[in-house]
């Protein structure tokens, strides 16, 4: 079984729709992240959480809120979509160790017409 | 400003056929420099960190190296299974565990 999943794997919606991405995890990990990713760009960081009581604004949070419902569990939501929000999305985690690696979720691609 | 840059965008290779993937970086203090692999349609799997200048992992055909300017992915005689997009990011010192990003290296390795 995948470490980290990711749901949906698929969407499209239409542009003022509210939507959420939902993440979790079996890496027992403390630490999880939200990315996006566009064509030709590196991927830029959304939102972070180092525990279930700590969320913090990446490079690119307008439009976007999270939730950590427990350690396992981070979502990502778009409030009301717009067209430009049309990208891959993923999650990832990170242990509270020296090497911080981070693993990656297998995404979410969503469209917003 | 923290940056990374990847070089070049696009590479085609022959089966066979060693090269090497570019990864210059400014970060204002390095905690570590990351690299993945990615899939089409799929999430980034981690390949290699890299801590200081001078430091070497290798993993099957893949070589990673760090100076205090930039990283090279080495691949030796690839085959068509290496084709992926290289992804390179590095973590600055101090702050949170920001991963800087650069665009990444589409590989296509022909037979």
């Amino acid at each position: 079984d995948a470490d980290v999943t990711q749901t949906p794997r698929n969407r499209i919606t239409k542009t003022g729709k509210r939507i959420m991405l939902e993440c979790s995890q079996t890496k027992g990990h403390d630490r999880m992240y939200w990315y996006r990713q566009d064509p030709g760009l590196g991927l830029q960081l959304i939102y972070y959480s180092f525990d279930v009581k700590d969320i913090n604004k990446g490079e690119i949070s307008d439009g976007y809120s999270v939730s950590r419902q427990a350690q396992a569990k981070f979502s990502l939501s778009l409030e009301s979509a717009i067209p430009n929000q049309t990208a891959l999305y993923f999650c990832a985690t990170s242990a509270r160790d020296k090497s911080d690696t981070q693993y990656f979720g297998p995404g979410t691609r969503l469209t917003v017409l | 400003e923290d940056q990374v840059t990847q070089s070049p965008e696009a590479l085609r290779l022959q089966e066979g056929e060693s090269s090497s993937l570019n990864c210059s970086y400014t970060v204002s203090g390095l905690r570590g420099l990351f690299w993945y692999r990615q899939d089409p349609g799929k999430g980034p799997e981690f390949l290699f960190t890299l801590y200081s200048a001078g430091e070497e992992k290798e993993k099957e055909r893949l070589k990673a190296t760090l100076t205090k300017k930039e990283s090279f992915l080495h691949i030796t005689a690839p085959k068509p299974e290496d084709s992926a997009t290289y992804l390179c990011a590095v973590q600055a010192a101090g702050g949170y565990n920001k991963l800087i990003f650069g665009a990444g290296t589409r590989l296509a390795v022909h037979p």
